[in-house]
């Protein structure tokens, strides 16, 4: 069963610490990439890797930052999370530009 | 702006009925993409149709795409209460990624 599994679901944060939000994909794709949801926003691109340690910021790469190094795992940091960084993140995984799979997402409340 | 958008925020059906949601775009495409999001979940692809095509089903889906207007829509039939989610087409530009629209929360009523 091909798919792209995110850890953890939920996570509440204070402000100003740091937050390690995980995904896998067990399909060996190259590329994967990291959204995050609000409402009224839709889905914006965080970060795009093209393989291991190929990574490149997407529109709102601000405040985040992004590791590779295995090809099936694909993480998002958090150096000192802030108010504004709540919300629901996506991490995806693709073949070329067209087959795409998501994560059901990870629920981020910083308070 | 939203290099793909529907043009609708919200639709009800019941269940049995048709339901068409429109998405306009803006840049020039390679293909264009339909994806679902039930409340909870991830999006999930639906239909992929490409610039050369002209119309692609599946299932109980159908897309068009109209390169000449830079648009298209996608067309559930026989509505199901399990189709009530988001629904959002989406670009590729230069291979950078997904750009999404909005979406259209569509709501099928039994």
């Amino acid at each position: 069963d091909m798919k792209v599994t995110q850890m953890p679901r939920y996570l509440i944060k204070r402000m100003g610490e740091n937050v390690l939000l995980e995904c896998g994909q067990d399909m060996s794709h190259e590329t994967m990439y990291w959204y995050r949801q609000d409402p009224g926003l839709g889905l914006q691109l965080i970060y795009i890797s093209y393989d291991v340690d190929s990574n490149s910021e997407g529109d709102i790469p601000k405040g985040y930052r992004v590791s590779r190094k295995k090809r099936e795992h694909f993480s998002l940091i958090l150096d000192s999370a802030k108010t504004n960084q709540t919300s629901v993140y996506f991490c995806a995984s693709s073949s070329g530009d067209s087959d795409y799979t998501f994560g059901s997402g990870t629920r981020l409340l910083v308070i | 702006s939203q290099l793909a958008e529907e043009n609708l925020w919200a639709l009800s059906v019941h269940e049995g009925e048709s339901v068409t949601v429109n998405c306009s775009y803006k840049t020039s495409i390679t293909a264009l993409q339909w994806y679902r999001q039930k409340s909870g979940e991830g999006p999930a692809q639906l239909i992929l149709i490409r610039s050369n095509e002209r119309e692609k089903r599946n299932g109980r889906l159908r897309a068009t795409l109209d390169t000449s207007s830079q648009s298209s829509s996608l067309s559930i039939t026989a509505t199901r209460c399990e189709d009530t989610a988001v629904y959002f087409c989406a670009t590729a530009p230069y291979a950078q990624g997904l750009t999404f629209g909005l979406g259209t929360r569509v709501s099928v009523f039994p």
